[in-house]
């Protein structure tokens, strides 16, 4: 069974940072594209990072470019995403997503919750 | 960048009917990259049909998609109480990976 999970999220200040991780189990992780898609409250969905399985190729959307980074490491199955100078339109749930360009989304995690506020 | 279009906003049914479901996109999208997705309150989305047509894993043959090109269409043939919920469609080609803003399918 394919489980992915969260972590890392909380309340930060504007200007701040965070780090989430997702830990992969059930899956041949280092075979995958991986997603983090982030969600805000009451809001759709919004894919702002993608990273191909040994890590040569990455996305990210315009609105967190040169802000975010996304990262992985393979012996530890497990998928990053260093986020710093935050603002408040990045509070969201963040998911981490199996899956990317070509490829659906085919597992997620329950979500972290990011909350940038004074 | 692929902007999808989906409709209706809200879609207010009884249980047991037909769900119909719209989903366009602003240029014809290269195989059918075309994913639907079921999200429920609380919870993360769930992949329902991938490649326009194909159903996921585990998801029930009452669920359907269909088209090509520039339309595609999300059809529940017998709505069940556990089928209210919020759908998005989504483009898995190039980069940028876009979303629908969604249709949410309510109780009647």
């Amino acid at each position: 069974e394919v489980q992915l999970l969260e972590s890392g999220g909380g309340l930060v200040q504007p200007g701040g940072s965070l780090r989430l991780s997702c830990a992969a189990s059930g899956l041949t992780f280092s075979n995958d594209i991986m997603s983090w898609v982030r969600q805000a409250p009451g809001k759709g969905l919004e894919r702002v990072s993608g990273i191909t399985g040994n890590s040569g190729s990455t996305y990210y959307a315009d609105s967190v470019k040169g802000r975010f980074t996304i990262s992985r490491d393979n012996s530890k199955n497990t998928l990053y995403l260093q986020m710093n100078s935050l603002g408040v339109d990045d509070t969201a749930i963040y998911y981490c997503a199996k899956g990317g360009q070509a490829a659906p989304l085919d597992y997620w995690g329950q979500g972290t919750l990011v909350t940038v506020s004074s | 960048e692929i902007v999808l279009t989906q409709s209706p906003g809200i879609l207010s049914l009884s249980p047991g009917e037909r769900a119909t479901l719209s989903c366009r996109a602003s240029q014809s999208l290269r195989s059918s990259y075309l994913a639907w997705y079921q999200q429920k309150p609380g919870q993360a989305p769930r992949l329902l049909i991938y490649g326009g047509s194909s159903r996921a894993t585990g998801i029930p043959d009452r669920f359907s998609g269909s088209g090509s090109g520039t339309d595609f269409t999300l059809t529940v043939s017998r709505l069940e109480p556990d089928d209210f919920a919020l759908y998005y469609c989504q483009y898995y080609g190039t980069p940028p990976l876009t979303f629908g803003p969604g249709t949410k399918v309510d109780i009647k």
